[in-house]
């Protein structure tokens, strides 16, 4: 049962660079969400999607990215990386309205650092 | 999404219980009350979901009063492995945009 699947786990890149982190569900989960959590802070929400083909900002969404072409898959894409995306970035995603659906599962976290 | 506010941290010792209040005033009638635990080097992990009065699981029991304005998590007998940010999120199903403060920040020492 793999649950949510980051990948890359560590990336580094250099100033202006350009990449794709890339989450995958297997959960059949409709919102899915990508956080970033800089050291010793709490999660800042960057984009969140409520299905296929819907994504909507989160608080802190300048200099990212996304798409929702499948239920399953939430790429983020960092477009000319700054040092201030160093961070930790996990992405969730939850059932939405029935049960504990509050309840969000998360990946193991890609950990960014950009010089 | 309900705003929330909790302690930054908290410290505790083996074998006590620690009780993490969150307050949450601006509760709406249908908004649900979560509380989730993150250790270093991981996502957030759910533990517990309430509406009101009490409820328990294997990790923790939370606490609900009636008024519903703020809500107890209490983790019975901790251990060191407790040490984590336990972070409060008040919401309903259709509340998208789920964000989470900065959590309490719990340590328990030997």
């Amino acid at each position: 049962n793999a649950g949510v699947t980051q990948t890359p786990k560590f990336r580094i890149l250099k100033i202006g660079q350009s990449m794709t982190l890339q989450c995958a569900q297997d959960m059949n989960h409709n919102y899915m969400y990508w956080y970033r959590q800089d050291p010793g802070m709490g999660l800042k929400l960057i984009y969140y999607s409520v299905g296929a083909g819907i994504t909507d900002k989160g608080e802190v969404p300048n200099g990212y990215n996304v798409s929702r072409s499948t239920t399953e898959d939430f790429p983020l894409r960092l477009e000319l990386a700054a040092p201030s995306q160093t961070s930790v970035y996990f992405c969730a995603s939850r059932p939405g309205t029935s049960g504990t659906f509050l309840e969000l599962f998360f990946g193991e976290g890609s950990r960014l650092t950009v010089l | 999404l309900a705003k929330t506010t909790q302690p930054i941290s908290m410290d505790s010792y083996e074998g006590q219980e620690v009780n993490i209040t969150c307050s949450h005033n601006n509760i709406a009638t249908n908004d649900y009350i979560t509380w989730y635990q993150q250790f270093p080097s991981q996502g957030p992990r759910f533990i517990i979901q309430g509406y009101k009065t009490k409820v328990t699981n294997e990790v923790a029991s939370l606490f609900i009063p009636a008024d519903r304005k703020s809500s107890t998590l209490s983790l019975p007998r901790v251990s060191l492995s407790d040490t984590a940010v336990y972070y409060c999120l008040v919401g309903y199903s259709n509340d998208y945009k789920l964000s989470f403060g900065a959590g309490t920040t719990v340590t328990v020492r030997a």
